[in-house]
Order: structure tokens, then C-alpha cells, then sequence
């Protein structure tokens, strides 16, 4: 079976430039999460959703990010204009049930914006 | 603020000694804590977990203990293997707000020397 797939894998873009990053969730899972990871702070949760509705945004940074998930099987995370501390590894995941249910991570997608 | 804590950001083992990995929490409400284990370029996977009612769970070389009254677990890995070198992540779970979701601790990367 499939795991959770993130898209892309990698991203290098300058400032001010939109970045989409893309995911499919584990088919069956009701529950999507959109992570960030750096080294100060570890893996934060940024947003994530129930049956494609979002419950809880309240770790998006700010307005420059943006989340959508528009069917069962595809999320994206959106950051328009990028900036320099965007700069990080962002995770999806997914679960079946809520936390602390078991959720599965993708691969990441590592970002670098100049 | 952090309110996982994972005070030691790396960790060096011999092979077949204990490897102790250490968390701090801040929320008394937090009432379920997890590990999560991440290679490189891989997305976290689960390790084990710990209901706030137990003070020990146990599954094959990985033991997490609790402690509430320190707001403090840990996770004893014996004998520790050099598969095992990796960033171990500490989350914990708290059902009493608005919404259940997972705070993960900054990680401690764990190498396990042949």
C-alpha cells in the first residue's frame, strides 16, 4: 500500500515567489495534518483536518499561509510570498481517527527559499 | 513557548549499551505521551506510547516511562542496535481544550556507535 505522498520533494525558490506543496493522504484516513520542521522548534503543526474540514489553524504562522483540501484524497499547503524563514522541511500526515490515533507521515517536501 | 521539551539534542551509545532518551512537559492536561522515531529523509513513524494512567509501557528493546508527578517520561532503549540511529521525537496529547492534537518536542538525535 501507498504511504502518504508529498509533493515535491524538493523546492528551492527566491522571495516573494508562491510555493504549493501537495499531499496525498493514506486512502481511508478521515484526519490530514500539515507539520513544519526546523531545528529550533522541532515539528510544529501548522493546520489540520476532519473529513477535508479544517479544525484547528491556529499554528499557521501567518496570512502568507494558506491550506485547502478540497476532496478525500488531496491537500495543499500554500505560502504566497515565500520568505527566507519559511525555510524548512514541511510534513503531511495522516490518520484514521483522531489524535492520539497513529498518524503517518510522508517524506517531506525540503524547502529553501533565497 | 515550548511546552515539550527535549533538553538534549543528541545523544552517542555504544552498541548493546542502554540508550535513555528524555522529555519535559509543561501541561498537566496532556494526558496521552508518544515517541516517534525519523531517518533522514523520511517522514517520523511511530515508536510507542504511554496512557497518563500507566507509568511504564513496554514493547520489545524500548521501554517509556512516566513519571506525572515530574511531568517527565522517557524512553530506555536495551540493547540499543546501530539501526537504532536516529531523531527521536517526543509528543504529547491533550483532550481537554477545543481540539485533540499532538505537540512534538524539538527531537534528540541518537547515535548508536558500533
Amino acid at each position: 500500500d501507498a504511504g502518504v505522498i508529498q509533493s515535491p520533494r524538493h523546492e528551492v525558490t527566491e522571495m516573494g515567489q508562491e510555493v504549493t506543496l501537495r499531499c496525498k493522504p493514506i486512502s481511508g484516513h478521515d484526519y490530514l495534518f500539515w507539520y513544519r520542521q526546523t531545528m529550533m522548534r522541532g515539528l510544529e503543526l501548522l493546520i489540520y483536518f476532519n473529513n477535508n474540514v479544517p479544525i484547528d489553524d491556529s499554528g499557521m504562522p501567518e496570512d502568507r499561509f494558506s491550506a485547502k483540501m478540497p476532496n478525500a484524497s488531496f491537500s495543499t499547503l500554500k505560502i504566497q510570498p515565500s520568505e527566507p524563514r519559511d525555510s524548512a522541511v514541511y510534513f503531511c500526515a495522516s490518520s484514521f481517527g483522531q489524535p492520539p490515533e497513529t498518524q503517518y507521515f510522508g517524506p517531506g517536501t525540503r524547502l529553501l527559499v533565497l | 513557548d515550548q511546552q515539550v521539551k527535549q533538553n538534549s539534542p543528541s545523544l552517542s551509545v555504544q552498541e548493546g549499551r542502554i540508550s535513555i532518551l528524555n522529555c519535559d512537559y509543561t501541561n498537566s492536561m496532556f494526558d496521552y505521551f508518544l515517541w516517534y522515531k525519523k531517518y533522514p529523509a523520511e517522514g517520523p513513524t511511530f515508536l510507542i506510547s504511554i496512557s497518563s494512567i500507566k507509568d511504564k509501557n513496554e514493547d520489545g528493546r524500548f521501554t517509556v516511562f512516566l513519571n506525572k508527578s515530574a511531568k517527565h517520561l522517557s524512553l530506555h532503549i536495551v540493547p540499543s542496535q546501530p539501526g537504532d540511529s536516529a531523531v527521536y521525537f517526543c509528543a504529547a496529547n491533550g483532550s481537554g481544550g477545543a481540539t485533540n492534537k499532538l505537540i512534538f518536542g524539538t527531537g534528540t538525535l541518537l547515535a548508536v556507535q558500533p
